[in-house]
């Protein structure tokens, strides 16, 4: 089975903080997500990666950052947080062109921003 | 640009009885189609795809979907609601084959209510 993982199910930070989300996946897949979700609109794309130190934005990527290093780990990096920014975060991984297609799924952190 | 819609933001069936949670879609090009489901304070989990070929799609749980290319939608189907298919239930498009990188684009989700 895939196995996405994410560092915290739940984190509370104070507005201007520095925070880290961490996500790993254990599947050798070259792509790999950050969404957040909030009520009624679904899932939003904030940033994605399909390399090692490759990143494109996605829709949302105002006030967010990110990182990969290794190809199993993809960071999302919150440079000054604000009340705005809290959300469920969900991480996710998937085969690059030609693959599944389809993307597995984190647990989600639950970030407060207070 | 591509989009999902989904109309429902919740759709309330009885034990028993079939089920349909609606989904249309807006895509240059030819979509992939997914429908993802979540439990409570869970993350997604994948239900079907539709990439090409045959319109009705077969997924886990005893759901299915149908393509229908004229009326871009892709509905999601199962003939006997079950209580435990209570859940959030979202639908996915990306578009092809100019893609590297299945970026999908989510619907606001509908929650199904299953009542015994």
């Amino acid at each position: 089975d895939v196995k996405v993982t994410q560092s915290s199910r739940y984190l509370v930070k104070r507005t201007g903080e520095k925070v880290f989300l961490e996500c790993v996946q254990d599947m050798d897949h070259e792509n790999m997500f950050w969404y957040r979700q909030d009520p009624g609109l679904g899932l939003r794309l904030i940033y994605f990666s399909y390399d090692v130190k490759m990143k494109e934005k996605g829709d949302i990527p105002e006030g967010y950052s990110v990182s990969r290093e290794k190809k199993e780990r993809f960071s999302l990096i919150l440079e000054s947080a604000s009340t705005n920014q809290t959300s469920m975060y969900l991480c996710a991984s998937g085969e690059g062109s030609g693959g599944s297609y389809e993307q597995y799924f984190g647990p989600g952190t639950r970030l407060t921003v207070t | 640009a591509q989009s999902v819609a989904q109309p429902e933001d919740q759709v309330n069936v009885a034990e028993g009885n079939p089920l349909t949670v609606k989904c249309t879609y807006s895509v240059s090009g030819n979509p992939y189609l997914f429908w993802y489901v979540q439990y409570p304070n869970r993350g997604l989990q994948f239900l079907l795809k539709y990439i090409t070929g045959d319109n009705l799609v077969k997924g886990s749980y005893g759901f299915e979907a149908e393509f229908n290319k004229s009326q871009t939608s892709f509905h999601l189907k199962k003939p006997s609601a079950l209580v435990s298919d209570s859940a959030l239930y979202f639908c996915a498009v990306d578009s092809a084959p100019n893609n590297a990188g299945n970026m999908l684009t989510f619907g606001g989700g509908t929650r199904l209510m299953v009542k015994p």
